[in-house]
């Protein structure tokens, strides 16, 4: 089945830009999706369809994807955007959806 | 603004069934362009694809969990439902139910999770 690759953790100053990379075989011709989720919360979509943002997500987090790796980019961070980050995909040679294994940002 | 809420056990026995109804409110479950999704994750891991529902009452499982999973729709209700029998500990999560575009499978809206424990 479809494998989803992230790093574990990726941690940032306030102000800079994060980057939460999603590797898959061609995953550039996959849409992928990110979500985040804080603790003790659902998650929360903030791409999909590899770049575009859902209502009410601000324009500092914004999606690319290309080859064999999907990028999560979070501009200007805040102490707000500390969280766990997931991306996304539907599996169509399987039917099923896949998740990667989540990355951690820290913002110190 | 649609919403979801998850109901039911929050601690079953091993071997038993786990059952959990999710209520759709602000927005129609038989308009066919979503999925009813669940999804779970265990203590402290990532996020798992249990599987979901169309409208029309077709689905897609999760491999790993087929043949101990079985997805319903009562659209009269506006619910969807979840049935997972004979667990084990392993099956201690919390349960989240989501709503899925059918154009490309993403999760836009959630519910808030509800923890569900196996154990004797």
């Amino acid at each position: 089945s479809y494998v989803l690759t992230q790093p574990p953790s990726v941690s940032v100053a306030p102000g800079q830009t994060a980057r939460v990379t999603c590797g898959g075989n061609k995953i550039g011709s996959e849409a992928v999706h990110w979500y985040q989720q804080k603790p003790g919360q659902a998650p929360v979509l903030v791409v999909y369809d590899d770049r575009d943002r859902p209502s009410g997500i601000p324009e500092r987090f914004s999606g690319s994807n290309s080859g064999n790796t999907a990028t999560l980019t979070i501009s200007r961070v805040e102490g707000g955007d500390e969280a766990d980050y997931y991306c996304q995909v539907w599996d169509d040679r399987s039917d099923v959806v896949v998740f990667g294994g989540g990355t951690k940002l820290t913002v110190l | 603004q649609v919403q979801l809420q998850e109901s039911g056990p929050g601690l079953v026995k091993p071997s038993q069934t786990l059952s959990l109804t999710c209520t759709v409110s602000g927005g129609s479950i038989s308009r066919g362009v979503y999925y009813w999704t669940w999804i779970r994750q265990h203590p402290g891991k990532g996020l798992e694809w249990i599987g979901f529902i169309y409208s029309s009452g077709s689905t897609y499982y999760n491999p790993s969990l087929k043949g101990r999973l079985t997805i319903s729709v009562d659209t009269s209700k506006k619910q969807f439902s979840l049935n997972l029998n004979s667990v084990t500990a392993a099956d201690t999560a919390v349960y989240y139910c989501a709503r899925a575009s059918s154009y490309n499978y993403y999760f836009d809206s959630w519910g808030q999770g509800t923890l569900v424990t196996v154990s004797s």
